[in-house]
């Protein structure tokens, strides 16, 4: 079956620095979603990818998809602590069906 | 109105229990879901209605049997469920291949 998976598992930074996780898929996707899940909290959708190659900025936050559509990768500019949390990719299989990747977590140290 | 209701937060229940969580959406989303979220891993599908139809089943155990009585209200009824079902129910709701908003989730402990 389809897999997400994400690298790193974990991440600690010290704040200011930069953060990048990667979300590879065992299949080519049509489009790819990015949510964030606050410690305690519940996925908040990110950003949809849809175009082979597409590179999408949300303020810090820079999200590519790669040209193959199996890869993708959100990369965060200066780490601030409102950043914690845990980020997914989550991949289209069939008409509703969408597979989380296995997230990134990550912490950031004032 | 951007939100997905959930309720109860949190539900404490026996084995021997029933009990139903509940979702209610007002975005006008044909497609919602059931998630479940064990600790630090990826939200896992359960269960998906399109049109108000359960579309998409993932082998889930019957003790866990999922309702649509209409376009805003999903509902999963509880029934004889074991330890290692206590875990982060979420609710989710969205456009056809769009983004899917979810609900704060219900917390569940079966003792």
């Amino acid at each position: 079956g389809q897999q997400v998976m994400q690298i790193p598992q974990y991440q600690h930074v010290q704040e200011g620095e930069d953060f990048t996780t990667y979300c590879n898929s065992s299949t080519t996707l049509s489009n790819i979603q990015w949510y964030k899940q606050r410690p305690g909290g519940h996925p908040v959708f990110l950003i949809q990818l849809v175009k082979s190659g597409e590179v999408k900025k949300q303020k810090r936050l820079t999200f590519q998809f790669g040209e193959a559509k199996k890869n993708s990768s959100l990369h965060i500019t200066a780490t601030q602590t409102t950043d914690v949390g845990t980020y997914f990719c989550a991949g289209p299989w069939g008409t509703y069906k969408y597979i989380f990747g296995t997230g990134t977590r990550l912490k950031v140290l004032a | 109105d951007t939100e997905v209701t959930q309720t109860p937060k949190h539900l404490v229940m026996g084995m021997t229990n029933k009990k139903s969580l509940k979702c209610e959406q007002h975005m006008g989303h044909r497609a919602m879901y059931w998630y479940k979220q064990k600790a630090k891993k990826p939200p896992e599908l359960m269960f998906v209605y399109s049109y108000e139809k359960l579309s998409i089943n993932e082998s889930v155990p019957s003790r866990f049997s999922p309702e649509c009585p209409n376009s805003s209200l999903l509902n999963l009824h509880l029934h004889a469920l074991q330890p290692e079902d206590s875990a982060l129910y979420l609710c989710a709701s969205s456009h056809l291949e769009r983004e899917a908003f979810f609900g704060q989730g219900t917390r569940l402990t079966v003792v």
